[in-house]
């Protein structure tokens, strides 16, 4: 079984620009996350999709960051301007709502550095 | 709000110890509890699940215990080789929720 794809692995922009990440997850995984990992931090979630509808996106930055998941597959994590705090390590998770565990799992992250 | 802490931040052992890494939560009604690894520029592997029904877990050398009730959980490595070097993080999720609650994690070195 393919793991969780993402693109690019690392991604060096200088602060105001624009930046879009990628996720491929799991085939057949409903559910798609999306993490911002801070150097030295746990991950922390930024917006959680249920097939191609939000669950939670509470803790996802609005007046900068955008995501969708069109067709309840492949997402988009996109941000508009970027900031010098936005340096971090975007992961993307997927779980299947099959069984009990909801275990997820994870792709090899997006390293983005702001300058 | 749930919080999740891990100690220490950082831990240096020589080859063929045994070890203990901590993890505890301030919300003690949770759904399960996860322990990951993360080594440098990669993702998170998940090691072991915990279901908040059970006592513990084992896989191979790592076995993670859960004391639901005093918000903590151990991951005990045995026998520690250097490729054991990464960090590990646990993470918690409440019940009705899919989302994971992280902690900052344990950097482990292992010297051969």
């Amino acid at each position: 079984e393919a793991g969780v794809a993402q693109s690019p692995r690392y991604k060096i922009i200088e602060k105001r620009q624009s930046v879009a990440f990628w996720c491929n997850p799991i085939s057949g995984h409903a559910t798609l996350y999306w993490y911002q990992q801070i150097l030295g931090q746990g991950p922390k979630l930024l917006i959680q999709f249920q097939n191609n509808g939000v669950v939670d996106d509470s803790q996802l930055p609005k007046d900068r960051f955008s995501a969708e998941r069109l067709k309840g597959v492949d997402s988009t994590l996109k941000i508009q301007p970027a900031k010098l705090e936005d340096s971090a390590v975007y992961l993307c998770a997927s779980s299947s709502l099959r069984g009990l565990a909801l275990e997820q799992y994870f792709g090899p992250g997006t390293r983005l550095t702001v300058t | 709000k749930q919080e999740v802490t891990q100690i220490p931040a950082a831990l240096s052992v020589p080859e063929g110890e045994n070890l203990v890494l901590n993890c505890s939560f301030t919300d003690s009604a949770i759904y399960n509890l996860q322990w990951f690894r993360q080594d440098p520029g990669k993702g998170l592997t998940s090691l072991l699940l915990i279901q908040s029904s059970q006592r513990e877990q084992t896989s191979g050398r790592l076995n993670a215990s859960l004391d639901k009730s005093s918000g903590r959980s151990t991951l005990y490595i045995a026998a520690s080789q250097p490729g054991d070097s990464a960090t590990y993080l646990c993470a918690v999720r409440l019940p009705g929720a899919n989302n994971l609650f992280f902690g900052t994690g344990t950097r482990l070195t292992v010297i051969p």
